[in-house]
């Protein structure tokens, strides 16, 4: 049982260039999350799925897009990555209100 | 949407002493009061959480008490030992059927030996 998983776990992009970073669960869960942690900022929530086929936006939503991909993966995508993107990127999930956390991806924007 | 505020946002004890750390929320619809552990590298993880019709609920070294008319719950860790370090998130959900928490902004908990 590897709970959530993240794909690639360190990225590095130019100002511009396009990635998506993907999310996969295997606990059935219904519902799966984006959130980007900054240095004393917490974590916001960028973007979430209630369940699968559904898809709404968070508190920090500009300059992302998601897929709900099937129930399993969720996948965060930046079109055009800018260097306010930096960031560590967690995807979570839950079933009911205990919310599950992937190890994370560390990207920078130069 | 729902202000979280989250004090102090560091706090040094020495290993065996008790440490207090408090979240204040603005939503009086507010239901669901969890605490999340991050530690350096690692992922958050939940340790604690309370629901809005309990004051109070201990588990082993931890506690969590809420106070609904004043808007605020509080993490108690007794006997701190080393292995407390990390940062402490509270994260109150809004209403009941939302699928949002709102994450304070963490309180980083340093225990010295």
């Amino acid at each position: 049982n590897a709970g959530v998983t993240q794909t690639p776990k360190f990225q590095v992009l130019k100002t511009g260039q396009s990635m998506t970073l993907q999310c996969a669960q295997d606990m059935n869960h219904n519902s799966m999350y984006w959130y980007r942690q900054d240095p004393g900022m917490g974590l916001r929530l960028i973007y979430y799925s209630a369940s699968e086929g559904t898809t709404d936006k968070g508190e920090v939503p500009n300059g992302y897009n998601v897929s709900r991909l099937n129930k399993r993966e969720f996948s965060l995508r930046l079109e055009s990555a800018a260097p306010s993107q930096t960031s560590v990127y967690f995807c979570a999930s839950s079933w009911g209100e205990t919310q599950y956390f992937g190890p994370g991806t560390r990207l920078l924007v130069l | 949407g729902e202000n979280v505020e989250q004090h102090p946002s560091t706090l040094s004890v020495q290993e065996g002493d008790s440490a207090v750390i408090k979240c204040t929320y603005s939503d009086s619809a507010s239901n669901y009061f969890p605490w999340y552990k991050q530690e350096l590298g690692k992922r958050p993880q939940l340790i604690i959480d309370i629901r809005s019709n309990v004051g109070e609920k201990k588990d082993q070294r931890i506690a969590v008490t809420l106070n609904k008319t004043a808007k605020h719950f509080s993490l108690h860790i007794t006997e701190t030992q080393p292995e407390d370090s990390a940062v402490y998130f509270c994260a109150p959900r809004g209403w009941a059927g939302s699928y949002q928490l709102t994450f304070g902004k963490g309180t980083k908990l340093s225990v010295i030996p």
